[in-house]
This record gives structure tokens, C-alpha cells and sequence, in this order.
């Protein structure tokens, strides 16, 4: 059975700190997604990483993946207020099932 | 929001009664999703469609049906509602081309009395 954990699961952190979230999941699959989710909206896309040593980079926030240790890290590099949300990670099942699993979510809250 | 609406945005209702959730899409996405979301949980798949009449089960399927007539609807139902379907519930889409990124639907907030 995949499982997908996310590491810390609550995080509170001052502006101008960086920070790390970490997604460790249990199958072979090359393909992870990061999501956002504002308080009572919905989820929005933020990175797709198709393949090991994939990077992507949006402003303060960089994602990576790792295929063989089966870890993605969301990197915050100078946070802002602006950040605080609940980050998910979510993997495939398996490659070409459409089936996705969510890490349970690391909630995200930055202090001024 | 990719065009992914749901209907009702919110709904109470008491054990024992049928209740269906509709998610609507107008961006031809061939993969409909529906996900609960629970404290705790995170998002958990009940049940997804790869095309028109094809669905599969997710993790947490029991107690739910749906049913996709056309490419725009998905459809969930809860045949008999019970207090622990009370939650959050997200329909989601994606075309399944290289990305297959999800779009999300604003949600659905469901409380069985």
C-alpha cells in the first residue's frame, strides 16, 4: 500500500526564516505534485516534478524530488507572511493510473 | 479553478438519507476525482473516473457510488448518509496528458446530523 508522509506536519516560523517540508512516499513512482490550500478554499497547483532530480522554483519556494530515497523537499527560503497555508504532496500510484495519493498535509503559518 | 464547479456548495442533511454531490467541468478533462478531506487525513480518493462509465474505486470507497454519464459530470452519491461522511469534498479533474496536474472544484461541505 503507498503511503505518503509529510514531515513536520505543523509548522510556525518567523519572516525571513528558511524551511524545509519533506515528503517521503513509499512506491517507485516518478511523478510528485505540490499543492497549496488557502484556509477554506480549495487546493491549487504549485509544482509538477516529473522525474528524479527535478527542481522547480516559484518565487520563495523551490521543490525537488528525489526518486531513488522516494523524498521530495519543498524548500521556503524567506518566508513572508503571505505563505502561510497547508502545502500537500501528492504521488502517483503508479506510473500511467491516474490514481493519486496525498501526503496529509503540513500546515504552514508564518509570523510577522 | 480549470472551470471545475460543485453543486451544493453546502448541504446538511440527517443519517439515513440518500445525498448527491455534483461536479461539473468544462475543460474536457478525461480523469474526474472526488477526495474527502478530514482533519488529520488529508485529501483521501473515494472514487475516480478514467472516462464516460469508467470508474474505479479509491481508498475510501464504501458507503459511496458515482457515476459519470457525460465527460463534463461526475456524480457522487451517498446512498444512506451517515454521521462519519460528514466532511469536506473536493472534485477534482485532470486531462491526463504529461503534467496531469489536478484541478481542483471550491469544495463541498457536507454535515450528517
Amino acid at each position: 500500500e503507498l503511503k505518503v508522509e509529510q514531515n513536520p506536519l505543523f509548522l510556525s516560523m518567523q519572516e525571513g526564516k528558511n524551511y524545509t517540508i519533506y515528503c517521503n512516499y513509499s512506491t517507485t513512482s516518478d511523478r510528485l505534485y505540490w499543492y497549496r490550500q488557502d484556509p477554506g478554499k480549495s487546493l491549487e497547483s504549485l509544482f509538477v516534478l516529473l522525474s528524479n532530480g527535478a527542481v522547480k522554483q516559484e518565487g520563495r519556494l523551490m521543490a525537488s524530488l528525489d526518486t531513488k530515497a522516494r523524498l521530495s523537499t519543498l524548500h521556503i527560503t524567506a518566508a513572508v507572511h503571505d505563505l502561510s497555508a497547508t502545502y500537500f504532496c501528492a504521488v502517483e500510484l503508479a506510473s500511467g493510473t491516474y490514481k493519486y495519493i496525498f501526503g496529509t498535509g503540513t500546515r504552514l503559518k508564518v509570523l510577522a | 479553478d480549470a472551470g471545475i464547479t460543485q453543486s451544493p456548495r453546502h448541504k446538511v442533511t440527517e443519517t439515513g438519507t440518500p445525498v448527491t454531490l455534483r461536479c461539473h467541468q468544462t475543460e474536457n478533462h478525461r480523469y474526474m476525482y472526488w477526495y474527502r478531506q478530514d482533519p488529520g487525513h488529508g485529501l483521501r480518493l473515494i472514487h475516480y473516473s478514467y472516462g464516460v462509465k469508467d470508474t474505479d474505486k479509491g481508498e475510501v470507497s464504501d458507503g459511496y457510488s458515482v457515476s459519470r454519464s457525460k465527460t463534463e459530470d461526475f456524480l457522487l452519491t451517498l446512498e444512506s448518509a451517515t454521521s462519519s461522511q460528514t466532511s469536506v469534498y473536493f472534485c477534482a479533474a485532470t486531462q491526463g496528458a504529461l503534467y496531469n496536474e489536478q484541478f481542483f472544484g471550491p469544495g463541498t461541505r457536507l454535515t450528517v446530523l
